[in-house]
């Protein structure tokens, strides 16, 4: 079985362009998670999302940021205008079931904002 | 709100040698709790989980974790570490409900020496 899948692996974006990032969950997973992590920090959570729904936005930032889970195809974790401070890496992760449930991680998307 | 700490930052421990990384929570219901490891450039693993039962659970790679409610700790354990041991370890409470979402520590850097 393949796991979850992040695209790209690394990005490389100027201030002001966006940057678009892919994750396509583990096959017949329903539920989404984003995470970013900053250099030497751990995971923060960003947005949950099931199918065509989102659960949870409580660690998006109220600007710039947007994500969305479509019926068919990939989640996708939009960031219009970049900044440097932008830069991180963003996890995907997903699980079959919403509630306490085991997450499983994708490799990372690294975005550098020149 | 739910936090996570991990005092140590950084560990060095001689291979074959024991190990035991810290792990304290804050949660108010019943915590559900991760271990995740992380090697450079990569995403995370999961290691071994608690949900409840049984209060000592063994992991892959031959770790093993002890949740203590009085303490609010789940430390990692390991007999005898491997050279390929070496990674980012990160401990995770994750929520009841339908959110779900982890909450992470900063993370604990192992290195082993030879």
């Amino acid at each position: 079985n393949a796991g979850v899948m992040q695209n790209p692996r690394h990005l490389v974006r100027r201030r002001g362009q966006e940057a678009r990032l892919r994750c396509s969950p583990v096959k017949g997973h329903s539920h989404v998670y984003w995470y970013r992590q900053l250099p030497e920090e751990g995971l923060k959570f960003m947005v949950y999302l099931q199918k065509e729904n989102i659960i949870d936005e409580s660690g998006m930032p109220k600007e710039r940021f947007s994500a969305e889970f479509p019926k068919e195809g990939p989640s996708i974790l939009r960031i219009q205008q970049v900044v440097r401070g932008d830069s991180a890496a963003y996890f995907c992760a997903s699980s079959p079931n919403g509630g306490p449930d085991t997450q499983y991680f994708g490799p990372g998307t690294r975005l550098t904002v020149l | 709100a739910q936090s996570v700490t991990q005092p140590d930052i950084h560990i060095t421990v001689s291979e074959g040698a024991s190990l035991e990384l810290r792990c304290n929570y804050s949660y108010g219901a019943t915590p559900y709790l991760f271990w995740y490891v992380q090697s450079p450039g990569q995403g995370l693993q999961l290691l071994l989980k608690y949900f409840s039962g049984d209060t000592l659970v063994q992991g892959i790679k031959g770790f093993e974790a002890e949740f203590k409610r009085s303490q609010s700790s789940f430390n990692l354990r390991k007999p005898s570490v491997h050279w390929s041991d070496a990674a980012e370890y990160f401990c995770a409470v994750g929520e009841t409900g339908t959110a779900s979402k982890l909450t992470f520590g900063t993370g604990t850097r192992l290195q082993v020496t030879l």
